[in-house]
């Protein structure tokens, strides 16, 4: 299993500003993605957080608005760049372990985001 | 259109009672995931089926895949209040790169 932890877990933010959301995982992991689940609605990926390179965005999200790090296999990053109410949503790091020929994909707590 | 159809999308259900969701796709999976998620909490991993016909239960959750590996149930026994909750379904597809595809979740509700 993956043990993953998001920080903050919840913030109130103003319009305009930018919040960074911490991902950090208990061991090395092939994979990290970043998702959204808008209220009511079921999860989007953003983007596949790449270790060393620039993440992958999922059409319709963009570097500028979310940037992305991933120094290392254990840890990420996503910031919420100049926040809307539009943005307000749990934001959601994922891992994928491989397991042979198969995987298995975690997600960490998720982090309630309210945009003011 | 949604590439996973989830059915139904709430549910309300008499305590005690049996139940099923369904998850279908007109693509062959490789990997279906069965999520619960409570408000305001991250997911929590149920069981993943890989193989065609695959069948797996946990306490009085079961999950099943058919022989196409285009359609699964999860079939809730004797219904608890420790069973409400959103359950999503996920599946990878053959030509992904690991990432998953979802279904729009089940609002499930139990009545006492």
């Amino acid at each position: 299993s993956a043990v993953i932890s998001q920080k903050p877990s919840r913030d109130i933010c103003q319009r305009g500003t930018s919040l960074t959301i911490q991902c950090q995982v208990d061991s090395q992991v092939t994979m990290m993605f970043w998702y959204r689940q808008q209220p009511g609605q079921s999860l989007t990926l953003i983007a596949t957080a790449n270790q060393g390179s620039e993440a992958t965005y999922e059409s319709g999200f963009v570097i500028d608005k979310f940037p992305i790090s991933r120094p290392n296999l254990t840890f990420s990053t996503l910031t919420v760049s100049n926040m809307s109410p539009e943005d307000s949503s749990i934001y959601l790091c994922s891992v994928v372990k491989l397991r042979g020929i198969s995987y298995e994909q975690y997600f960490g707590p998720g982090t309630r985001l309210t945009v003011t | 259109s949604q590439e996973l159809e989830q059915s139904p999308q709430s549910l309300i259900v008499q305590e005690g009672k049996n139940l099923t969701i369904n998850c279908t796709s007109s693509k062959t999976l490789y990997g279906l995931y069965w999520y619960k998620q409570k408000y305001g909490e991250g997911l929590i991993f149920l069981m993943m089926l890989q193989k065609g016909g695959e069948e797996k239960s946990h306490e009085k959750i079961t999950a099943k895949l058919d022989e196409k590996k285009q359609q699964s149930s999860l079939h809730i026994t004797a219904s608890q209040p420790s069973h409400a909750g959103i359950y999503l379904c996920g599946a990878g597809l053959m030509d992904s790169n690991y990432q998953l595809i979802w279904g729009a979740g089940t609002k499930l509700i139990i009545k006492p």
